[in-house]
């Protein structure tokens, strides 16, 4: 969705440097959400927000860290990226206040790690 | 940990042709989302089952609960080349907590020969 936007769309960097990829949001949704997706895996939750100050880890978090600046913007960060972090990242939010909390995904990062 | 399995990984079908995808968890789920993922794009919210047994149309879409709430599927009929992308289902355990987040089977890739 349009209304969920990641930077950069696509990076490519070298094992051992920091990288850190944003997702912002203009839905207003308390709940955000970073996953991976590599082929054959589906997709795999990295860590979870569900307000400003509450961070969850998700089935992936080794290697991992996310700050939730505000509402509206959620980041991750590879502190000393490595090539099995290659992969295609999804941000996603939800409204804890539906009845069936869909995510809304954006557009996704695609990560290579030399 | 919880685990969703989702059958087969690939299905190349004639178009016209009928298409199932099915999703195993190992735990009772509170309820399960569905998603399409287009080639090249994002996940996209399909639907929501929560009621054991339920039934859910959407056109040329059926989606089923099982009635343990352990299973569900996703049946197309009549495939055409827009059914086109992976299908995933989520299954979410409970009400609370951990127990709250979206668990994402592996995904069938779908293509359809017209």
């Amino acid at each position: 969705d349009a209304d969920v936007t990641q930077t950069p769309r696509n990076r490519i960097t070298k094992t051992g440097k920091r990288i850190m990829l944003e997702c912002s949001q203009t839905k207003g949704h308390d709940r955000m959400y970073w996953y991976r997706q590599d082929p054959g895996l589906g997709l795999r939750l990295i860590y979870y927000s569900f307000d400003v100050k509450d961070i969850n880890k998700g089935e992936i978090s080794d290697g991992y860290s996310v700050s939730r600046q505000a509402q509206a913007k959620f980041s991750l960060s590879l502190e000393s990226a490595i090539p099995n972090q290659t992969a295609l990242y999804f941000c996603a939010t939800s409204d804890s206040g539906t009845a069936n909390e869909k995510l809304f995904f954006g557009s996704g990062t695609q990560l290579s790690v030399l | 940990g919880q685990q969703v399995m989702q059958i087969p990984q690939y299905q190349h079908v004639q178009e016209g042709e009928d298409f199932t995808t099915y999703c195993n968890s190992s735990t009772t789920l509170s309820n399960i989302q569905w998603y399409k993922q287009r080639p090249g794009g994002h996940p996209v919210f399909l639907i929501q089952l929560v009621k054991s047994g339920e039934v859910k149309k959407q056109k040329r879409l059926t989606f089923q609960f099982g009635e343990a709430k352990k299973n569900s599927s996703l049946h197309i009929t009549a495939t055409q080349t827009t059914d086109v992308g992976t299908y995933f289902c989520a299954g979410r355990r409970g009400s609370g907590g951990s127990n709250y987040k979206l668990t994402f089977g592996k995904g069938t890739l779908l293509t359809v020969n017209p």
